[in-house]
């Protein structure tokens, strides 16, 4: 059964860098049948697309972010990792993880999710 | 970007009875749309994805409908494990987008 895990500091502070990390386990993630996805929920509120990647082709971001993030894979660990920088107190939420279905045309559905991790912006 | 416009904010339902969400595009997403339920404190669940598949595990309760802009979501007969947060997301085209949500709440 496929598990995600989110890992990385709870705590950043303002102007630095948040990292994290998602470890994939029960599948590769190398599939084709995949790609790979940080959406994150500001406490309270609703949810936000960050970004995605498939293993072996170029990231896509949500606009809004595009100048602050980068999505890599890692496929030897079977991970993939967020950079974003430049944080402020809106970057404040929980990030989760995910699983996207892709079958070829465009990337589809969210499934499953990671538990996800609250990172608190904050000096 | 598209815009997901969910109504209402929030429902409140007796247990039992029947539940109807909205999930509104500002374009047309054909039939690229999913439903996610969260409850508090846990990651969003895979409901409905093609608008209208259940996703694996799903009760028959729930059911999605719709195309083009309008969506609905029912849950047939609320059990007390059906109070949350409903989301739904389109995957059309870039950026992906989510609505709101609609919190259904016991009355």
């Amino acid at each position: 059964q496929l598990q995600l895990q989110e890992s990385g500091p709870g705590l950043v502070k303002p102007s630095e860098t948040l990292s994290l990390t998602c470890t994939v386990s029960g599948d590769s993630i190398s599939s084709l049948s995949y790609y790979w996805a940080w959406i994150r929920q500001p406490p309270g509120k609703g949810l936000e697309w960050i970004g995605n990647i498939f293993f072996r082709g170029n990231p896509y971001y949500n606009p809004s972010l595009k100048s602050r993030v980068t999505i890599s894979v890692d496929t030897s660990k079977n991970q993939f990792s967020l950079n974003l920088t430049s944080v402020t107190a809106a970057d404040t939420a929980i990030y989760y993880c995910a699983r996207q279905y892709y079958y070829g045309s465009f990337p589809d559905w969210f499934d499953p999710w990671g538990q996800g991790t609250l990172v608190t912006v904050s000096s | 970007e598209i815009v997901m416009t969910q109504s209402p904010a929030t429902l409140s339902v007796s247990p039992g009875q029947r539940a109807t969400l909205s999930c509104r595009a500002s374009q047309s997403v054909s039939s690229n749309l999913a439903w996610y339920q969260q409850k508090p404190g846990q990651a969003p669940r895979l409901l409905i994805y093609g608008a209208s598949t259940r996703a694996t595990g799903i009760p028959a309760r729930f059911s999605g409908s719709g195309s083009g802009t309008e969506f609905t979501l029912t849950i047939s007969s609320l059990q007390s494990e059906d109070f949350a947060v409903y989301y739904c997301q389109h995957y059309n085209n870039w950026p992906l987008t989510f609505g709101g949500g609609t919190q259904v709440e016991i009355k």
